[in-house]
């Protein structure tokens, strides 16, 4: 019954070689949201989608893109990993409201070596 | 922007103690605060919610208050146990996003000794 699934828990990459993350979810939300969280720190939110329409941070780097082909399925781009770049990668969904929950996936964990 | 601040960082208490954690938020327009808990390697998970038309919310032994006068909220969690152990989130939302965006406390590490 996972609803927000992420694909693969752990990505293993070489410094430059581009890597791509994938989010899905079963909860026909509208909004989709990306989130880097590095050791003892908050998630950071690096871009989202409200359907089609994408919104990145100002502080986001170049280096991460983002698509959403349909609904259920979101992807993380980062397209010359770096060492820095090493994290928890967050994927989240919430309705439209402002109000409500967001709700996250299990996370992949990337490392770049 | 929205800017909340956490404290504690680190809380250590004995099992069975009460535990608190507060956060203060400075966008008077914010009306949903969320509380998220991570255990270590997983997802954060909701635990509790409250929103603005309420000023407390309990459930079992997690509670959450919420002042908006002074623009804090805070987690009480009372019969604390050893797996209460783990990072807490406090978040407050944007109302000037229609998108639901989420501002995060940096989050306080709770332990809880046998």
């Amino acid at each position: 019954d996972a609803m927000v699934i992420q694909n693969p828990r752990y990505q293993v990459t070489q410094f430059g070689k581009p890597v791509t993350l994938s989010c899905s979810q079963t909860l026909n939300h509208n909004v989709m949201y990306w989130y880097q969280q590095k050791s003892s720190q908050a998630p950071k939110l690096l871009f989202h989608y409200y359907d089609k329409d994408f919104n990145n941070e100002a502080d986001t780097p170049d280096n991460f893109q983002s698509r959403r082909p349909n609904t259920s399925f979101c992807f993380l781009d980062i397209r010359s990993p770096g060492l820095g770049d090493a994290a928890m990668y967050l994927c989240a969904t919430g309705p439209r409201l402002s109000q409500e929950t967001q709700y996250f996936g299990p996370g992949t964990r990337l490392l770049v070596l | 922007g929205e800017n909340v601040e956490q404290h504690p960082s680190t809380l250590s208490v004995q099992e069975g103690d009460s535990a608190v954690i507060k956060c203060t938020y400075s966008d008077s327009a914010s009306n949903y605060f969320p509380w998220y808990k991570q255990e270590l390697g997983k997802r954060p998970q909701l635990i509790i919610d409250i929103r603005s038309n309420v000023g407390e919310k309990k459930d079992q032994r997690i509670a959450v208050t919420l002042n908006k006068t002074a623009k804090h909220f805070s987690l009480h969690i009372t019969e604390t146990q050893p797996e209460d152990s783990a990072v807490y989130f406090c978040a407050a939302n944007d109302r000037g996003s229609t998108l639901g965006r989420l501002y995060f406390g940096r989050g306080t590490q709770l332990t809880v000794w046998p």
